[in-house]
């Protein structure tokens, strides 16, 4: 079935180490995204790439890195400089030309900081 | 992007209709209204879009008032599965550019027996 998958599910670090986190889509999707959730609170952009070896700053990047050398897979790195990393984190693509703006998401990798 | 105002929660008897409302006074002739749903620890599932015509699809109804400055998202029959929190957005769609949509803290739907 076509969709994005993140992984792992469930992670745990601890303070100083880098980690990535996985997101794949095998939608032929041209946008790729990271956003950060916190507990009741509303999603915000991490990081974002329109094409293949581009991608842009979001609200929240410092602390937090991506690469985009496959069309489709979009890892993102946090950091030991991010100083509160502990969150949910969700992955979405969505279509380029004559898109109807539709994100897509996958199920999330929730990462805590011992 | 147009900021948008949600309540914060809503509750809805199973079986009845539940009608959540969005506050866009400022939006834009060219900003479209999206509506997508976060069941708890899963990502977001979209739901419908529109500009200024009513639209219906298999989930969901979206109702946009003539002055475009508020919409009313409807799910006919509400089940217990519709419990989700609700993201009311705005923005414009412009192809050929990511869809960076912004996510606020949306309205937490109860459906109950």
């Amino acid at each position: 079935d076509g969709g994005i998958t993140q992984s792992p599910k469930y992670l745990f670090r601890k303070e100083g180490q880098n980690v990535t986190l996985s997101c794949e889509q095998n939608l032929n999707h041209d946008a790729m995204y990271w956003y950060r959730q916190d507990p009741g609170q509303g999603l915000r952009l991490i990081y974002y790439s329109q094409i293949v070896n581009d991608f842009q700053k979001g609200d929240i990047a410092e602390g937090y890195s991506v690469s985009r050398e496959k069309k489709e897979s979009f890892p993102l790195t946090v950091t030991s400089a991010q100083k509160n990393p502990t969150a949910f984190y969700l992955c979405a693509s969505s279509a380029g030309q004559a898109s109807t703006g539709e994100l897509f998401f996958g199920e999330g990798s929730r990462l805590t900081v011992l | 992007d147009a900021k948008t105002t949600q309540p914060t929660s809503m509750d809805c008897a199973e079986g009845r209709a539940a009608n959540l409302p969005c506050n866009h006074s400022t939006i834009s002739g060219n900003e479209y209204v999206y509506w997508y749903r976060q069941i708890h620890s899963q990502g977001p599932q979209y739901i419908i879009h529109g500009l200024k015509n009513n639209e219906t699809n298999e989930m969901a109804s979206l109702i946009i008032t003539e002055d475009r400055k508020s919409s009313t998202l409807i799910l006919p029959h509400a089940t217990l599965r519709d419990t989700a929190v609700y993201y009311c957005i705005v923005r414009v769609l412009t192809t050929g550019t990511a869809s960076k949509l912004t996510f606020g803290t949306g309205t937490r739907l109860q459906v109950t027996l």
